[in-house]
């Protein structure tokens, strides 16, 4: 299996900050890759997929990059809805491992 | 509009099993697959398997093989996940998706979660 480790695993920021989170696969999985925002109680929210493209509907503050094994998912300017945990994840072997999350907090 | 409504919270004993549904509407629901996601308390995602609703083929996360069943309904939109052999560690919030996988996997819509409670 493909296994997918984000990190920081919790990061402290402010409103307006810029935010990037990394995801890096164990091998290549090319640029089959989704980001989602969760918040409290709530189903996932997909952001971001094949690496690196917006979701309908999702504010363009949020932007995803790379390929291979090493991606990002960048904030541009925080926003207050945007505290929440983000999580990377694979779609491209035979089970769609999620990276274990990333708890953006004021 | 798109909607994936689940059914409703479960407790079980463990040893039991428990079988959630995912009614779609809004949509061709043999047009794309869904997944199936859970999540304990304070944990992260983890993916379980699929079902492709047009040809009822599915695939299955490792951990799960042998104890999990996914099927589906075509003339009543839904997709069942059924998960044998209950243990404390299975207590969960159970998550329908819907995903497109000649996008590369796209998982746009999601279920309200089902919470299944393993208690002895």
């Amino acid at each position: 299996d493909v296994q997918m480790t984000q990190s920081p695993s919790s990061l402290s920021a402010s409103v307006g900050d810029r935010v990037t989170i990394t995801c890096r696969a164990s091998q290549s999985i090319s640029s089959y890759l989704n980001w989602y925002q969760q918040k409290p109680g709530k189903a996932p929210n997909l952001l971001i997929y094949s690496a690196s493209n917006l979701q309908s509907g999702v504010p363009s503050r949020f932007s995803g990059s790379g390929s291979g094994t090493g991606f990002t998912l960048s904030i541009s300017s925080l926003q207050p809805e945007d505290f929440a945990t983000y999580y990377c994840q694979e779609t491209y072997s035979v089970s769609w491992t999620f990276g274990q999350g990333t708890k953006v907090e004021i | 509009q798109v909607q994936l409504v689940q059914s409703g919270a479960e407790v079980k004993k463990p040893g039991a099993s428990v079988k959630v549904s995912c009614k779609a509407s809004g949509y061709t629901f043999s047009n794309y697959g869904i997944i199936w996601v859970r999540q304990a308390a304070g944990q992260g995602l983890e993916w379980m398997g699929w079902v492709n609703p047009k040809s009822g083929n599915t695939g299955y996360a490792q951990k799960f093989q042998g104890r999990v069943t996914m099927t589906r309904n075509t003339s009543i939109r839904t997709a069942y996940m059924e998960l044998s052999s209950l243990r404390f560690e299975d207590t969960a919030v159970y998550y329908c998706a819907r995903v497109d996988h000649a996008s590369g996997g796209i998982t746009d819509y999601w279920g309200q979660g089902t919470l299944v409670t393993v208690s002895s």
